[in-house]
């Protein structure tokens, strides 16, 4: 059974930093484009960040580039993402998502996490 | 960029109706590049459907996708309780940056 875990979220102030985990079971979790999406309270899905299957490209929604990174451990099964210099409109529950490829390219989300809260506030 | 608007905001109906959800693109998606989903309250999404018409496992055939270039449609053919939700269309075409669409509510009448 695919198992999507996310860990690390919490309340930080303006201009801190959070790392958010997630830990893979039930598949071969190196065979997998991953991806971050997020969710305002009360709002829609936004895609955050996605990471190749080997770490080499990664890419980021404009809102978030430079102050977030995104990474992958394929030994330890586990994706990442630092966030940095954190502004109010970060607060959201952050999925970690798998990743159906098309032609080599991520393409569409088969399974999520349940989300970790990210609550940016003073 | 791809921006996707789903329409409309939100679609009153009764279990048993027929519902149909509208995703329109800014610009045409390639190959029909487009997924949709369902999210039901303090839940992670549910892939629905993919290239546009292609049921995810599992999804139950009152679920059917249509659709190519700028004009998207979801239809669940006979509500079920359990279809009141708020559903998402998510592009594909210009991979690797992907978006996703506001959602639709559907709420029971």
């Amino acid at each position: 059974e695919v198992q999507l875990v996310e860990s690390g979220g919490g309340l930080v102030q303006p201009g801190g930093s959070l790392r958010l985990s997630c830990a893979a079971s039930g598949f071969t979790f190196s065979s997998y484009w991953m991806s971050w999406v997020r969710q305002a309270p009360g709002k829609g899905l936004e895609w955050v960040a996605n990471i190749k299957q080997d770490g080499s490209e990664k890419y980021y929604v404009d809102s978030v580039k430079g102050r977030f990174t995104i990474s992958r451990d394929n030994a330890k099964n586990s994706l990442y993402l630092q966030m940095n210099s954190l502004r109010a409109e970060d607060t959201a529950v952050y999925y970690c998502a798998r990743e159906k490829a098309n032609w080599g390219s991520p393409a569409y989300f088969d399974y999520w996490g349940q989300g970790t809260l990210v609550t940016v506030s003073s | 960029e791809i921006v996707l608007t789903q329409s409309p905001g939100t679609l009153s109906l009764s279990p048993g109706e027929r519902a149909t959800l509208s995703c329109r693109a800014s610009q045409s998606v390639s190959s029909s590049y487009l997924a949709w989903y369902q999210q039901k309250p303090g839940q992670a999404p549910r892939l629905l459907i993919y290239g546009a018409s292609s049921r995810a496992t599992g999804i139950p055939d009152r679920f059917s996708g249509s659709g190519s270039g700028t004009d998207f449609t979801l239809t669940i053919s006979r509500l079920e309780p359990e279809d009141f939700a708020v559903y998402y269309c998510q592009q594909y075409g210009s991979s690797p940056l992907l978006t996703f669409g506001g959602g639709t509510k559907v709420e029971i009448k």
